[in-house]
C-alpha cells in the first residue's frame, strides 16, 4: 500500500555528533515534504521543508536531502544538542491530492 | 507573534459528555486541520475547513464535528466521547491545502 514510513523508530546520538533522520515514501506522486519536531506534550514545530524540484536544502544547523528515484528523504542534523531530544516525523502532499500523509516517527536522544 | 492557540491545554470529560475544543489562529491562514494523535503516534487527519468549506476524511466518526464560524477560529465537538478518543488533539493552519501546516499546541483529552 502507499505509505510513509521511517527506517528506524528510535535513535540515540551522543552530544555533538551529527544525527541522521531517514523516511521512505512510496507514490511517485509526492511532490512536496516537510520534517515536523515533536517535544513531548507539545505540537509538532516545522523544522525545514522541500520540494520535488530540489535534492537538498539546508537550514541552520538541519539539512534535507531528496532522492527521488529511491523516494528517499533524510532529515541531517548538525552537532546535536540535547534540546533536539523528540519526535521527527515527516509528512508528504502528492500534487493527486490536498492531504498530507505523516509517517510514523522516530524518536531521537541525545546523549549528553 | 502570529500563532495557533488552542483551548483548554488539558481537557477532562466524562464517557459520553459532549466536550468542545477550540483553536483560533492568527496568522489569518485559510485552512485549518483538526487531528487526532495518540500516544507514539503520527497526527491523523479528521478534517478541515477551507475558507468556509468543510471536507471530513472518509473514516471520521460520526461523533467528531466541526465549526468554524469566522477565519480566526474552529471548533472540534465530540458528541458522545468514548474511552477510546482520549488523545492529543492537535489544530493546524495553513495558507492553503498544499502548503506548509502550523500546528498549535494541542490539547490532551482524558475520558473517564
Amino acid at each position: 500500500g502507499e505509505s510513509v514510513g521511517l527506517h528506524l523508530p528510535t535513535l540515540s546520538v551522543q552530544e555533538g555528533d551529527n544525527s541522521i533522520i531517514n523516511c521512505a515514501y512510496s507514490n511517485s506522486a509526492s511532490d512536496y515534504f516537510i520534517w515536523y519536531k515533536q517535544e513531548s506534550g507539545k505540537g509538532p514545530q516545522f523544522i525545514i521543508d522541500i520540494r520535488s524540484n530540489m535534492d537538498k536544502r539546508q537550514g541552520q544547523r538541519v539539512t534535507v536531502l531528496l532522492n527521488k528515484t529511491v523516494k528517499h528523504l533524510s532529515l541531517q542534523i548538525a552537532a546535536t544538542q540535547p534540546g533536539d531530544s523528540a519526535v521527527y516525523f515527516c509528512a508528504e502532499t502528492r500534487y493527486t491530492g490536498n492531504q498530507f500523509y505523516f509517517g510514523t516517527g522516530t524518536s531521537l536522544t541525545v546523549i549528553p | 507573534d502570529a500563532m495557533v492557540i488552542q483551548n483548554p491545554r488539558y481537557q477532562v470529560t466524562q464517557f459520553g459528555k459532549p466536550v468542545t475544543l477550540s483553536c483560533s489562529q492568527t496568522l489569518n491562514h485559510n485552512v485549518m486541520y483538526w487531528y487526532q494523535q495518540k500516544s507514539s503516534q503520527a497526527p491523523k487527519l479528521l478534517f478541515h475547513y477551507y475558507d468556509k468549506d468543510f471536507n471530513n476524511e472518509a473514516d471520521t466518526p460520526d461523533n467528531f464535528q466541526s465549526r468554524r464560524p469566522n477565519t480566526s477560529f474552529c471548533f472540534l465537538d465530540i458528541r458522545s466521547p468514548g474511552l477510546g478518543d482520549a488523545a492529543m488533539y492537535l489544530c493546524a493552519t495553513s495558507t492553503g491545502p498544499r502548503e506548509t501546516q502550523y500546528f498549535g499546541p494541542g490539547t490532551r483529552l482524558l475520558v473517564l
